[in-house]
């Protein structure tokens, strides 16, 4: 397909476990982001990767959160330990341009993988 | 810094009247606005966005959006609401300078549409 895919869809997991979610992004799209979602609450900014490379990275909430990008296509957010309130929707966005084209690029969303902790 | 507030968590209308879903943003730079559509378990669709261009901005499904630099407001209308605009609607800033790309999102409203 054209659009951001996301995988998997659902995941459902024990606390303490580790838990690694993709994203493929729009082909050509040097841009890439990654949002959580909680229940009831707005977007939040995790990481942002411009090709390979991870200029702000301040929205990672614990050092238990990490993400990679390779290839300048796919990335990975790996959630290492899960606990109860990691539990939320993980959106993915891919644009064209990021830092160095500025911020009037329309971000294309993943539908998100719901994670579930229990 | 930037941050965007929707006054209103929820709007709901009749079928056929107009829709208006309120936004007020703040930012330390020229700001891209951008207003986003999320339909149950689905993911976020670009409804409209503004980026320095015309302050009036149309975008898919007949909505609109005014941006009004001196009320530092960027509001979403419509004017006639259909069922399947029924949906969760999020304004979203993206500011300049080091926060390129970087997008902050209001709380959201949901919009419901009644018969």
């Amino acid at each position: 397909g054209a659009g951001v895919s996301q995988s998997p869809s659902n995941k459902v997991t024990e606390k303490g476990k580790d838990v690694e979610l993709r994203c493929d992004p729009i082909s050509g799209h040097t841009a890439l982001y990654w949002y959580r979602q909680r229940l009831g609450q707005g977007l939040e900014f995790l990481i942002y990767f411009q090709g390979n490379s991870a200029p702000d990275k301040s929205g990672l909430p614990s050092d238990r959160f990490s993400a990679e990008r390779t290839g300048e296509s796919v990335s990975t957010l790996t959630i290492q330990r899960t606990q109860q309130e990691d539990s939320a929707v993980y959106l993915c966005a891919s644009s064209l341009q990021g830092v160095t084209g500025g911020g009037n690029q329309p971000q294309h969303f993943g539908d998100g993988t719901r994670l579930s902790i229990l | 810094a930037q941050s965007v507030t929707q006054l209103d968590s929820h709007v709901s209308v009749s079928e056929g009247t107009p829709v208006l879903l309120r936004c007020n943003y703040s930012s330390s730079y020229s700001p891209s606005l951008f207003w986003y559509v999320q339909h149950p378990n689905k993911g976020l669709q670009l409804l409209l966005k503004y980026t320095s261009a015309a302050t009036l901005v149309k975008g898919i499904n007949g909505f609109e959006a005014e941006f009004k630099k001196s009320e530092t407001s960027f509001h979403l209308t419509k004017p006639s609401a259909h069922m399947s605009d029924a949906a969760e609607y999020f304004c979203v800033v993206s500011a300049g300078g080091t926060s390129y790309g970087k997008l902050t999102f209001g709380q959201g409203t949901i919009l419901t549409v009644h018969p």
